[in-house]
Parts: C-alpha cells; sequence; structure tokens
C-alpha cells in the first residue's frame, strides 16, 4: 500500500466549477499535511498546509479527518489557471523530520 | 522569498559517465537539504537526506554508493550520479530547509530548486 494515495484523475471541469480532490495517508503519527501544485515539468509549489480545523485560502479550502486519514481539497469557482497536478504531502512519521512523502498527484483541467 | 536554484536545469550523458547536481540556498542557509526523484507520471521518491556537515541518510532502495551526496555548506548541497545508467533518467529536485533563529530547523518550511532533467543515453 501506497503511504499517500491520490486518484490521479484527470479532473476535466469548465471554468467556475467546483471540484473536490481527497488523499489517505496510511502512517497513523504523520503530524504534518500539504497540499502542493505542480505544473508541467516544474517543481512543486506550496499551495496550503492542511490544519486539524481544516482552513481556507480564498477559493481553496484543505480539510483533514485524523480518525480516517484523510486530507481533502476544494476549489471553489475553478479558474483556467488552476489547471495543474495537485500533490497531497505528508510528513514521514511523528518526530517531524522534515521528510516529506508525496501522493502521486491529481490532475487538474480547466476548460474554457 | 526564500529561493533554491539548482544547475544544471538539464543534462544529457553517455551512459557510464558521472553527473553532479547542485542545489543552492541562494538567500537563507539549510542545514538539511532533501534529493528527491520524479519519474514520468509517477509522484516525487524521497532519495536521500542532506545534512551540513555529517553523512547523508539514504532512503531504503536508494544505493548510497551511487548517489553521492555532500553537504559542505549551509547553503550548497551537491548530488553526483555516478555511473550514469539510462534508467536514472529522471527529473532530480532537491529541496532546503530553513535555518530559524537559536539555530533550529524549520521542520514545517521547505523550499524547492526548480530541478534538473537528467538524461542517459
Amino acid at each position: 500500500r501506497k503511504e499517500v494515495e491520490q486518484d490521479p484523475g484527470p479532473f476535466n471541469v469548465p471554468e467556475g466549477a467546483t471540484v473536490a480532490f481527497n488523499c489517505t495517508y496510511s502512517n497513523s503519527a504523520s503530524q504534518s499535511f500539504f497540499w502542493y501544485r505542480q505544473d508541467c515539468r516544474k517543481e512543486p509549489k506550496l499551495l496550503m498546509s492542511v490544519y486539524s480545523s481544516g482552513n481556507e485560502d480564498g477559493r481553496f479550502t484543505a480539510q483533514l479527518n485524523r480518525a480516517s486519514q484523510y486530507i481533502s481539497l476544494l476549489i471553489r469557482d475553478s479558474k483556467l489557471s488552476d489547471s495543474a497536478t495537485y500533490l497531497c504531502v505528508v510528513n514521514r512519521g511523528s518526530s517531524n523530520t522534515g521528510k516529506l512523502i508525496f501522493g502521486q498527484g491529481t490532475t487538474l483541467q480547466v476548460k474554457p | 522569498g526564500a529561493v533554491v536554484s539548482q544547475h544544471p536545469s538539464r543534462v544529457i550523458c553517455k551512459s557510464g559517465t558521472s553527473v553532479k547536481i547542485e542545489c543552492r540556498s541562494l538567500d537563507f542557509q539549510a542545514t538539511t537539504m532533501f534529493w528527491y526523484r520524479q519519474f514520468p507520471k509517477q509522484s516525487l521518491m524521497l532519495m536521500a537526506t542532506s545534512n551540513e556537515g555529517s553523512k547523508a541518510t539514504y532512503e531504503q532502495g536508494v544505493e548510497k554508493d551511487k548517489f553521492l551526496i555532500n553537504h559542505a555548506s549551509l547553503t550548497l548541497s551537491t548530488l553526483t550520479v555516478t555511473s550514469a545508467h539510462p534508467e536514472d533518467s529522471s527529473f532530480y529536485i532537491c529541496s532546503a530547509q530553513p535555518v530559524l533563529a537559536g539555530g533550529t530547523s524549520s521542520y514545517n518550511e521547505q523550499f524547492f530548486g526548480p530541478g534538473t532533467r537528467l538524461t542517459v543515453l
């Protein structure tokens, strides 16, 4: 079983749509959770950290369910520029060593 | 913002040669840097943790004698792919953790370099 699992997609949505991505992680001791965005052939860039209480940044909302070991990302009012691969990222273990485990990524294509 | 550079951005080499990739933190110090590898349509896979002034720690399945890591200063880590083979062709990305005041690392913040695309013929 992969440490971080995501549906690879692709998700093809029209502009203005709301889209949700899900992710599960296997290590219950993980303490830190993130969503990164990666554009084609580029490095990943931090989109947002994910906190236990859930958090929002503009059109993006992240949720964490520790009991189910499940993380989600909701994008409202999708823009063409949101087209990218979204990576669910979890730190490995409880010691917060900084080791990040990346999911395979979910590809989003926003169409006009 | 914090900037991490990698050099070269792209390299093509013959099978059997060695390739060195540099990762530099340009405006901050980093006692810890990480090296990742990403094959097409796959996720980033952590290869090793580079520690300034000490030996790197490698993830399971990564050969330390093949992927030599040197972290000689607080702003530079190098990854050398020795005796490269076509199956080593990949996108290699580094990240750096800033050192905070007091000397601790910011465990929750990493900055990624732009990556190095290696093609071994």
